[in-house]
């Protein structure tokens, strides 16, 4: 079964370092999340994405935030300046055709800010 | 306030030994709730569906029911590969295209 796929596992950064987060979501999918999950908290929404563009943030997506499609296949989080409260597992999903059906996460990256 | 409420935040039960699971919400314009499956150090695994009061979905042990203001996962004679954790998702019209998720019941079945 197609699944998606995220690297790396863990990531430790040291504060006000930047990081990318990499996901390659399921190939025919074509919206794109990234949510995150701090230690023992609910699952918190961060961003949509579809047709190339942002199509909704939270409040916790700020300007330090960005997404990209660089290609066909990748779907990246930058974080600029990465902040003690940014330690987090952060999961990419994918979905066919929006938020109002079954989401397909992968297995999440494990961020730590030190 | 929580939008979502999952009850109780853990669960133990005996291998064979049925219960159900609760997660309440308050939005209004519900659009869409969903139940997931969260194992150890993994992203969630979708379960079920619901889109209207009195819908109900089974998938070998569980069935999730809905209601206008909750929703039941109702897990039948268990097996301790269902221990996990249960997550609860609302999707709807104020939640801005996004899922609101419940904080978990975490499942645990014994031999």
């Amino acid at each position: 079964e197609p699944e998606v796929t995220q690297t790396p596992s863990h990531q430790v950064t040291q504060m006000g370092q930047e990081v990318i987060l990499r996901c390659v979501p399921i190939s025919n999918h074509l919206y794109f999340y990234w949510y995150r999950q701090i230690l023992g908290q609910k699952v918190e929404f961060l961003v949509s994405f579809y047709n190339n563009e942002i199509s909704e943030k939270s409040e916790i997506f700020d300007d330090q935030f960005s997404v990209e499609r660089p290609d066909g296949s990748n779907f990246t989080l930058k974080i600029r300046s990465t902040k003690l409260e940014d330690s987090a597992m952060y999961f990419c999903a994918s979905s066919v055709q929006g938020p109002n059906e079954k989401l397909f996460f992968g297995s999440g990256t494990q961020l730590s800010v030190l | 306030e929580d939008q979502v409420t999952q009850s109780p935040e853990a669960l133990r039960l005996q291998e064979g030994e049925s219960s159900s699971l609760n997660c309440s919400y308050t939005v209004s314009g519900l659009r869409g709730l969903f139940w997931y499956r969260q194992d150890p150090g993994k992203g969630p695994e979708f379960l079920f569906t619901l889109y209207s009061a009195g819908e109900e979905k089974e998938k070998e042990r569980l069935k999730a029911t809905l209601t206008k203001k909750e929703s039941f996962l109702h897990i039948t004679a268990p097996k301790p590969e269902d221990s996990a954790t249960y997550l609860c998702a609302v999707f709807y019209g104020g939640s801005q295209g996004n899922l609101i998720f419940g904080k978990g019941t975490k499942l645990s079945v014994k031999p």
